[in-house]
């Protein structure tokens, strides 16, 4: 079954720290990727995604990732995060088959910034 | 546009009740989606609906029923809870459902089930 995987599930860092959040899926047809933020007590919102086109996708907010297609993987990165980038982050993605294309969520990623 | 809205925010159940979680948006947009949010699991695809009187199951649909008599709202009905539901609930709406049209989502309702 398709699948996305995301390698931390928790991650603590301080301010000014710089952020790389993995994220694999498993599937090797056409996909396209989604980061979402869950910030505390709020709803998802849309980080970033990629469709096609320049593998480097920028976000709000100063996100950025990169889609590695041989590597199957589609990894976030923040240079210097700031404490209001506590939140949970899930990458989701969406496989291309046709009629209704189901949005599959990987299991999230919890970042703490101390500050 | 308030986006899309969900009632209630919170809410307690005896196993055996049955409630109807509420959703909607003022966003015409054609699909909309019911997901659960459990610790550890993501989000999960419980049931959806890609227009007006057109629905389908998603990952997780044992135990919840839907329908979409209108665009704008997406209820899910749970007929006997059971404390396995116990979950933070979100519905979504996007324009389309070709993989290019961004998901929108509710604040989402906290269910427990005791």
């Amino acid at each position: 079954a398709q699948s996305v995987s995301q390698h931390n599930h928790h991650v603590i860092l301080s301010e000014a720290a710089s952020l790389e959040l993995g994220c694999n899926y498993s599937y090797g047809g056409t996909v396209n990727l989604f980061w979402y933020v869950q910030y505390p007590g709020q709803h998802l919102q849309l980080l970033l995604k990629y469709f096609s086109g320049d593998p480097l996708v920028k976000g709000i907010k100063g996100f950025e990732a990169e889609f590695i297609k041989s590597k199957f993987s589609f990894n976030l990165r923040k240079p210097s995060v700031q404490w209001s980038d506590t939140a949970e982050y899930f990458c989701a993605v969406i496989l291309i088959s046709g009629g209704y294309n189901k949005l599959i969520f990987g299991a999230g990623t919890r970042l703490a910034v101390h500050p | 546009n308030a986006g899309v809205t969900q009632t209630p925010k919170f809410q307690v159940l005896k196993t055996g009740q049955s409630m109807t979680l509420q959703c909607a948006q003022d966003m015409n947009h054609e699909y909309m989606s019911w997901y659960r949010q459990d610790p550890g699991m993501g989000l999960r695809l419980i049931h959806y609906s890609v227009g007006a009187g057109i629905t389908d199951q998603g990952e997780v649909p044992n135990g919840y029923n839907v329908s979409r008599s209108t665009t704008e709202d997406f209820p899910l009905r749970l007929l006997s809870a059971a404390p396995s539901q116990t979950s933070v609930y979100f519905c979504a709406s996007s324009r389309g459902g070709t993989g290019t049209d961004t998901q929108y989502f509710g604040p989402g309702t906290r269910l427990t089930v005791l």
